[in-house]
């Protein structure tokens, strides 16, 4: 069975700080493992994806993500947060000849 | 040059009404999706097309009804409507079937669904 746990379902980070988001995932497949951003009102937007090359992701907006087998994790994180950062992250994950599995979301908030 | 548009982005109706929200993606892909968003964020996938055809049918009320008439455009017909239903719904679309080209999705912007 595959799902998908966001481990903090509130974040905040002054603006200037790192932020991590966790996320911790179950498959009995190779997973390809994706962070997506929500601002408030909008639809979602892709921000990386792993799908089994490096370890190590970058993103869009300096976000980055490390897959961790042996810890089953992809958490996110950015050295320095901004305002424009605070918004809703979802982890998903998704195995071969099956949907997509959604995390229950992070909201992340940037004080400043 | 929107890649993936629904229409209306609101929808006010009174409850036992009919209405349909409409998707189109101009990205080329053959899956679609449709998903529901509760007011704490959660999103539950409610039904996939790839090339037309229905991949995913998840426990969704009867009332619901996608209609894909080709691959770039899938929309959603709902029946009866209730107090329930009252939720952003968001439409994706991806190349290939979920998981197998290890690819990503494409959301629209979301209905704001709303039912008094």
């Amino acid at each position: 069975a595959q799902s998908v746990t966001q481990l903090d379902s509130h974040v905040s980070v002054s603006e200037g700080t790192p932020v991590l988001l966790r996320c911790n995932y179950s498959s009995s497949y190779s997973p390809s493992l994706f962070w997506y951003v929500q601002h408030p009102n909008k639809g979602l937007q892709l921000l990386l994806k792993y799908t089994s090359a490096a370890t190590l992701v970058k993103g869009i907006n300096g976000f980055e993500a490390e897959f961790k087998k042996s810890e089953t994790s992809f958490h996110l994180t950015k050295p320095s947060a901004h305002m424009s950062d605070a918004a809703e992250y979802f982890c998903v994950v998704s195995v071969p000849g099956n949907q997509f599995y959604f995390g229950t979301g992070t909201s992340l908030t940037v004080i400043p | 040059d929107t890649a993936v548009s629904q229409t209306p982005k609101y929808l006010v109706t009174q409850m036992g009404n009919d209405k349909s929200i409409k998707c189109e993606q101009n990205l080329g892909h053959d899956t679609m999706y449709w998903y529901k968003q509760d007011s704490k964020k959660f999103l539950k996938i409610m039904f996939s097309y790839n090339n037309k055809e229905l991949i995913i049918n998840e426990t969704v009320p009867n009332r619901f009804s996608p209609k894909s008439p080709d691959k770039a455009h899938l929309n959603l017909h709902i029946n009866s409507l209730e107090l329930g239903d009252s939720a952003v719904y968001f439409c994706a679309s991806s190349h290939g079937r979920p998981g197998l080209a290890r690819t990503e999705q494409y959301f629209g912007p979301g209905t704001r669904l709303t039912v008094t």
